[in-house]
């Protein structure tokens, strides 16, 4: 089936630091790929999406490359924010079948002053 | 900027209680989704709908119900809440790429802060 796995969290950075999360991808076919942010109290947002092979999504200043060699969609920012601090989330929404979109766990972002 | 609304946004409720909560969108959209979080964060689908008087049951069973009545209006139910069902939950919408496209990236609303004592 499909699946989306991230790096295991927490993850605590100081302010201006390079930011890597890592995520990996199981599917059939040809899926969509997300990063979905979510602040403290809030829903998930939308970061950045790519829909097919070497599609690079950016947003905020973070970025993310479809590699389907490798299967994977790592975020990345080059120098974070305390304002980043939240809960992203890595996800797919598969070419066929159901076309549900499918999370990964989450990791935890703290950016300390 | 999405339009998606949920109420209310906390609920504090005892055992035993009817409850609903609401979930609007003004987008058009034809699926809806609603999820619950748990504190650990993920993310588990615990209903969706197609478009009206469609329902379909998620991937994590559920004592709730829903229903779509209307395209826009997608609220979920527990007729008699317990603890076990203190949570959040996330209601979401998104539409398909063009006529018989695949579907886009859905649209969350804030969520539904629910604690039952």
């Amino acid at each position: 089936g499909n699946s989306v796995t991230q790096m295991e969290g927490p993850v605590t950075l100081s302010e201006e630091a390079f930011l890597t999360i890592n995520c990996t991808y199981t599917a059939t076919g040809y899926p969509s790929l997300f990063w979905y942010v979510q602040y403290p109290g809030e829903g998930l947002q939308l970061l950045l999406k790519a829909t097919k092979a070497d599609d690079k999504g950016s947003n905020k200043g973070f970025e993310a490359t479809y590699r389907k060699e490798t299967t994977s969609f790592h975020l990345e920012k080059g120098s974070v924010q305390v304002s980043d601090s939240a809960v992203y989330f890595c996800a797919l929404i598969a070419s066929q079948g159901a076309q549900k979109l499918v999370f990964g766990q989450g990791t935890r972002l703290t950016i300390n002053p | 900027e999405a339009d998606i609304y949920q109420t209310p946004r906390y609920l504090v409720i005892g055992t035993g209680k009817k409850i609903t909560l609401e979930c609007s969108q003004t987008m058009g959209h034809d699926k809806m989704y609603w999820y619950q979080q748990d504190p650990g964060m993920e993310l588990h689908l615990i209903h969706y709908s197609y478009g009206v008087n469609s329902t379909e049951k998620g991937d994590l069973s559920s004592e709730s119900t829903v229903s779509r009545i209307r395209t826009e209006h997608f609220p979920l139910t527990l007729e008699s809440a317990r603890p076990s069902h203190t949570s959040q939950y996330l209601c979401a919408s998104s539409s398909r790429l063009g006529l018989g496209g695949t579907y886009n990236e859905q649209f969350f609303g804030p969520g539904t802060r629910l604690t039952v004592l």
